[in-house]
């Protein structure tokens, strides 16, 4: 799987929009992009996925360049509750052996009141 | 529809005792993963399955064991537990053709 690059930490007021970015910059073709989320204690939660085109879900749009190095991962109107660690992961999809998560240390993410 | 869910939430051992954890999904989901997650670090995988009656390991699989007797259950297992076992251990379970992993609340183990 593609390594990829997050920073550390990021601050956001509370009703912005939240934009995390990430680099891949040796993604490879049949690689997605996704993004995980883990508030304090909890499991990860699974927020969107994508290969080349941008995706928009309930939860976040997800924006890939055009040459595929780089993605953000945009949460329209931050609230309190966003504040969690986002994990940017490419990885080749359906894959059925050796199949894990390589989660890194992702974003820490502070929505401020 | 509950989605995963981890028994126990947290527990406390001493050295030497064994203990089992069990994840269950009702999503009829084929596969099922174990992954430990220390302070300060990702998730790393323990032992995974693709189906029921299948286990294999992941990246650190030494001092577990896992079984897989029911499509809805992966129990892992620890025969003796070590103070390095300390961890919070997640449970995942995906369909197949769907690449997402949906992840249990977690287990808090403190191996004394």
């Amino acid at each position: 799987d593609a390594k990829t690059t997050q920073p550390t930490s990021m601050d956001c007021a509370e009703g912005r929009a939240a934009n995390l970015p990430c680099n891949h910059s040796t993604i490879s073709g049949n690689e997605y992009v996704y993004w995980y989320r883990q508030i304090h204690s909890q499991g990860p939660q699974y927020i969107i996925h994508g290969l080349k085109n941008n995706e928009t879900n309930e939860m976040a749009s997800l924006i890939i360049t055009e040459d595929r190095k780089s993605s953000t991962l945009i949460l329209p109107h931050a609230t309190l509750r966003d504040t969690a660690v986002y994990y940017c992961i490419v990885r080749v999809a359906m894959r059925n052996r050796d199949d894990k998560i390589i989660f890194g240390k992702g974003t820490r993410l502070h929505i401020l009141p | 529809n509950a989605g995963v869910t981890q028994t126990p939430k947290f527990r406390v051992l001493k050295t030497g005792q064994s203990m089992t954890l069990l994840c269950a999904q009702d999503m009829n989901h084929e596969y099922m993963y174990w992954y430990r997650q220390d302070p300060g670090m990702g998730l790393r995988l323990i032992h995974y399955s693709v189906g029921e009656g299948t286990t294999a390991k992941g990246e650190v699989p030494d001092g577990y064991n896992v079984s897989r007797l029911k499509k809805q259950n992966f129990l892992l297992g620890l025969e003796s537990a070590a103070p390095s076992q300390t961890s919070v251990y997640f449970c995942a379970s995906r369909s197949t053709g769907v690449e997402t992993q949906y992840f249990g609340p977690g287990t808090r183990l403190l191996v004394l």
